[in-house]
């Protein structure tokens, strides 16, 4: 079955602007989870939503938004954008929700943001 | 707290050579799991083991093993005749019962594995 799909691959912008990523799960999956890869901080967690609803979110500031959509895609939204902000992030899909704790996560390839 | 560390950054080899790669955690938590993922050139995630913290038997699959050890709070990671497709960053990673099962990474092991 098809894996999960992120878009856009790669994106530069400047600071100040907005960014908006999609990611589609694969299908029958209802969790879609966010994470930020940065060489200095590492993988960190952003957010889950398990239909439609948010259930977990990690340590950024407001600027980091998501949403999912009934049929279970989701997009991040990037508000202000900061030179910081610059990583791949990186979506994961899983039937379950995390909560459960038991399910394997699959991974997209990434979105690859630059900020100038 | 919840925290990962893989003490080592990058590990390089020539083909054949065993590998180790450690990883050890900390969590208050009583239900817990741990994980394995290679992160090839690529970029995504593929997942390859998972562990709760009750199940402490070691597991092999092909060239690959895993040792969990409760008592050192180690989750170490062993390829065997290791080959050049071997070559990615490996991530250990841990999820609690308390923290909603986000997952907690430790830094990465970039391993080379050279012919």
């Amino acid at each position: 079955k098809a894996g999960v799909t992120q878009t856009p691959r790669y994106l530069i912008k400047t600071r100040g602007q907005q960014v908006t990523l999609s990611c589609s799960p694969i299908s029958g999956h209802r969790s879609v989870s966010w994470y930020q890869q940065t060489p200095g901080q590492g993988l960190q967690f952003l957010f889950e939503y398990f239909s439609e609803t948010q259930r977990n979110k990690g340590n950024f500031p407001g600027r980091f938004s998501g949403r999912q959509f009934s049929n279970s895609r989701s997009e991040m939204n990037v508000s202000t954008l900061e030179l910081g902000d610059s990583a791949l992030y990186l979506c994961a899909s899983s039937f379950e929700q995390l909560s459960f704790g038991t399910g394997e996560l699959f991974f997209g390839e990434g979105s690859r943001l630059t900020v100038l | 707290a919840q925290k990962v560390t893989q003490a080592q950054t990058e590990i390089s080899v020539v083909e054949k050579e065993d590998v180790t790669l450690d990883c050890v955690y900390e969590t208050r938590d009583t239900t817990y799991y741990l994980f394995w993922y290679k992160q090839p050139p690529s970029g995504e995630l593929v997942f390859l083991i998972r562990r709760n913290s009750f199940d402490e038997q070691n597991e092999i699959s092909g060239r690959y093993s895993w040792n969990f050890q409760k008592s050192t709070s180690s989750f170490n990671f062993t390829i065997t005749a290791s080959q050049v497709v071997d070559s990615a960053v490996y991530f250990c990673a841990l999820s609690g019962n308390n923290q909603g099962g986000k997952l907690i990474f430790g830094q990465g092991t970039e391993l080379s594995v050279k012919p």
